[in-house]
Formats: C-alpha cells, structure tokens, sequence
C-alpha cells in the first residue's frame, strides 16, 4: 500500500501570513492531485500536477511537484479566511485509483 | 447538471442491520469510486468500478458489497452493520482520460452504527 504523508496536520494561522503544507511518499506518482474540502461536502479538486518540477499557480495558491515525482507542495500567499478547511493530496500511481493522504486542516484566522 | 447525488445524508444503523447507500452521476463517467472518510482522515477506496458490469476492490473492502449495472448508479451495500463502520461515505466519478483526471465527489453519507 502506497503512503501519502502530509504536513502538518493541523495549522492555524492569522489572516494575510504565508503558509506551506507537505505531501511525501516513499513511491513515485505519475501524476498528483490537490482537494481541498469543506465542513459537510466532498473534495473538490484544486489542481493537477504530471512533469516532475512541474509548478502550478491559482490565484494566491502556488503548487509544486518534486523532481522525482514523490513529493508535493502547496503554498498560499496572503491566507484569506475563505482559504480556510481540509486540504488533501492525492497521488495516482499509473491508474484511474488515487490513494489520499491524511489532510492538512487549515484554519485562518480574521 | 446535478454531477454526484448520494442518499441518504444520514442514517443511524443498530449492529448487524443491512442497508444500501445510493450513488447517481448524470455526468456520463465510465469511472466510479467508494471511499469512506473517518473523523480527521483523508478517503480511504472501498471499491471502485470502470465500467458497467465491471467492479473491483480497494484498500478497505471487507463488509461491503458493490454492484454497477448501469453507468449512472454505483449502490454500496453493507450487510451485517458493524461500530467500525461508522464513517462518512463519499461517492466519486471520473472519465478516463480527462486531461486532469478530476475525481468530482458527492456530499456524503454520514452513516452512525451503534
């Protein structure tokens, strides 16, 4: 079974800081995938990353894939209280199946 | 386009009592999923289907069974409800091939087994 581990668990911060979550694995991903999800509903996804060093930017949120496809981050400029809830990694290892990671809870605080 | 629906949104089952959670795309996907996500954890795959008449387990099977006889429905059947169960069930579809592989979830069942 394939492991995403994501960093840090949890993380509270005040409106307008910067801030960086982790997703590693010991296996190399062909492609990776970034959900956040909010109180009651189901992931939505926020982007998707395929070439290793691959950088993606939405808005505030800049997304990068390591060079040896076994590692993500996701960094947010400027966090908004809308920016707030659960942000989860998903790593496809050459199928249609994802294994999740564990989540970061993000809280921003006004 | 209603995208994923899953009924219930709430049950509360008593051990050993059965029960079907239902899950309809109206997106045309060849592709869906069943996860569970337990309190502060991400999804874990119960079983996931390619295609019509065609299933397959993931990490967590065990005490559940799956069928897909149309592309739209994909029901996910527990039969002898156990506490372990309790859990939040989300359904999920893709179409293969999609240029982002975007998985596009229902709003869950929220599913307690006293």
């Amino acid at each position: 079974t394939q492991l995403l581990e994501q960093s840090p668990q949890f993380l509270s911060i005040q409106e307008g800081e910067n801030l960086t979550v982790y997703c590693n694995s010991s296996s190399v991903f062909s492609s990776l995938q970034w959900y956040r999800q909010e109180p009651g509903e189901g992931p939505v996804l926020l982007v998707t990353v395929v070439t290793g060093g691959e950088v993606k930017k939405l808005k505030r949120l800049t997304f990068q894939f390591g060079d040896a496809r076994k590692d993500s981050s996701l960094h947010i400029t400027a966090a908004q209280p809308g920016d707030t809830g659960l942000y989860l990694c998903a790593g496809a290892f050459g199928n249609e199946k994802l294994t999740f990671g564990t989540g970061t809870r993000l809280t921003i605080i006004p | 386009n209603a995208g994923v629906t899953q009924t219930p949104k709430f049950r509360i089952l008593k051990i050993g009592q059965s029960m079907t959670l239902q899950c309809t795309q109206d997106m045309n996907h060849n592709y869906m999923y069943w996860y569970r996500q337990d309190p502060g954890m991400g999804l874990k795959l119960i079983y996931y289907s390619v295609g019509a008449g065609i299933t397959d387990k993931g990490e967590v099977p065990n005490g559940y069974n799956v069928s897909r006889s149309t592309t739209e429905d994909f029901p996910l059947r527990l039969e002898l409800a156990a506490p372990s169960q309790t859990s939040v069930y989300f359904c999920a579809s893709s179409s293969p091939g999609q240029g982002d592989r975007e998985q596009f979830f229902g709003p869950g069942t929220r599913l307690t087994v006293l």
